[in-house]
């Protein structure tokens, strides 16, 4: 299957600081990636969808001024932390679409543990 | 809104019994039903994607089953190992959608030796 690098799986982080965490499809072109959030004992859930080239769609009761997503090229899509909580603390998992065609398989990073202190 | 739940949330067997794992959804308008695996602290691993035309699949000793008018899909593992041990998690993609995935809290596996 296709791969789908996510950076980095884990990172510490002061609160009031931002972390970047990158997500990168290495053998194909994803015009269209996912962010979700999982909290303990909780289901994944969805917090953004990134567009290649275009502002990204936020679901309801995310911040779009905290989470800042930039998806500028067609294998890499980041997503910036701003100003860390503890409660941000979770964990973020990028998957990206491979071409243009809803209901292809959707291939998933890695994921990145955050731990704001 | 559509709703993924997976029951058990918790399940506990002996190793070489066969299970069945369950989902259910609540909007029958999907483009496919996807089948994940999660270790402790780890991403996710595809186990299988039945596309909404589709009424199974199988990988090993894995099958699964789509039932799309009645939105339930389970996952039936075979002779089951220590090394199955993980959190099952069920994702739908639903029609209308731009491809994003929903998802059930998963099911906790633990197969004892």
């Amino acid at each position: 299957g296709a791969v789908v690098s996510q950076h980095p799986s884990r990172v510490i982080c002061k609160s009031g600081t931002s972390v970047k965490i990158e997500c990168r499809s290495l053998d194909f072109q994803a015009t269209t990636m996912f962010w979700y959030r999982q909290f303990p004992k909780q289901s994944l859930m969805l917090m953004a969808t990134s567009n290649e080239g275009s502002k990204a769609t936020y679901e309801q009761g995310v911040e779009k001024d905290k989470f800042l997503i930039n998806h500028a090229s067609l294998t890499l899509s980041t997503l910036t932390v701003t100003s860390a909580h503890p409660e941000d603390s979770s964990f973020y998992i990028c998957s990206a679409l491979p071409g243009l065609i809803v209901g292809t398989e959707a291939f998933f990073g890695q994921g990145t543990r955050l731990t704001v202190v | 809104k559509q709703e993924v739940t997976q029951i058990p949330a918790a399940l506990s067997v002996p190793e070489g019994e066969n299970l069945v794992l369950n989902c259910s959804f609540t909007d029958s308008a999907i483009y496919n039903l996807q089948w994940f695996r999660q270790d402790p602290g780890k991403g996710l691993t595809s186990l299988l994607l039945i596309q909404s035309s589709q009424r199974e699949q199988t990988s090993g000793r894995l099958n699964a089953s789509l039932d799309k008018s009645s939105g339930r899909s389970t996952l039936y593992i075979a002779a089951s190992q220590p090394g199955d041990s993980a959190t099952y998690l069920c994702a739908v993609t639903n029609g209308g959608s731009q491809g994003n995935l929903i998802f059930g809290k998963g099911t906790k596996l633990s197969v004892k030796p």
